[in-house]
């Protein structure tokens, strides 16, 4: 299984910081990477998929990037409803997998 | 509007079965993949597996292969996922989802439905 490592696993940031989450794959997973936002009681929402293309609707301070293992989510001026946890995944193969997440707060 | 909405919280006993279900609207239910994966209390995604409705074809995850079963009945545009005996480690959220590109498998997730609490316990 293709093995993805997400960190940090919690961060604590000022409304209008840039606050940035990196997931790294066990192997080359081309650019079949997608992040997904999750609220506290919420189902996830794609946010970019394709490592760095962003899903329609969602808002420009998101942004994507990374080819191959490394892989950067970048939120530039963090808001008050940014709040959630933030999940990375592959399907690059079977069985896609998902980071173990990224717990975003606002300090 | 497309989404997907998923039954209701259920409660049950340890070897019970269980059938919870998923129904598409606002697209082509037949022709885009649909996955489950699971989140336990206060955990992370786990991905389960994935269904192509048109042929009932699956894909499942290893950790889950042999513990459920997919299906999907077209003519309602509703998929299924269903336990025949189920454990207290089944205790979590299920979601389904759908492949954002239809007929694609190289796509991620992009419409979610709202969840199914399942609790098991004696």
């Amino acid at each position: 299984d293709t093995q993805m490592t997400q960190s940090p696993s919690s961060l604590s940031a000022s409304v209008g910081d840039r606050v940035s989450i990196t997931c790294r794959a066990n192997h080359d997973i081309r650019n079949y990477l997608s992040w997904y936002q999750q609220k506290p009681g919420k189902a996830p929402k794609l946010l970019i998929y394709g490592a760095s293309n962003l899903e329609t609707g969602v808002p420009s301070r998101f942004s994507g990037s990374g080819f191959g293992t490394d892989f950067i989510f970048t939120i530039n001026s963090l808001q008050p409803e940014d709040i959630a946890t933030y999940y990375c995944q592959h399907y690059d193969n079977f069985p896609r997998t998902f980071g173990q997440g990224t717990k975003v707060e606002i300090k | 509007e497309v989404q997907l909405v998923q039954s209701g919280a259920e409660v049950k006993k340890p070897g019970e079965s269980l059938k919870i279900s998923c129904q598409g609207s606002g697209y082509s239910f037949s022709t885009h993949w649909i996955g489950w994966v699971r989140q336990m209390p206060g955990k992370g995604l786990e991905w389960m597996g994935i269904m192509y409705p048109d042929n009932s074809e699956t894909r499942y995850s290893p950790s889950f292969q042999g513990q459920v079963t997919f299906s999907a009945d077209r003519s309602t545009s509703t998929a299924y996922l269903q336990w025949s005996s189920l454990k207290a480690s089944d205790t979590a959220m299920y979601y389904c989802a759908r492949h954002r590109v239809d007929r694609a498998t190289v796509v991620p997730f992009d419409i979610w439905g709202q969840g199914t609490m399942v609790t098991v316990s004696s």
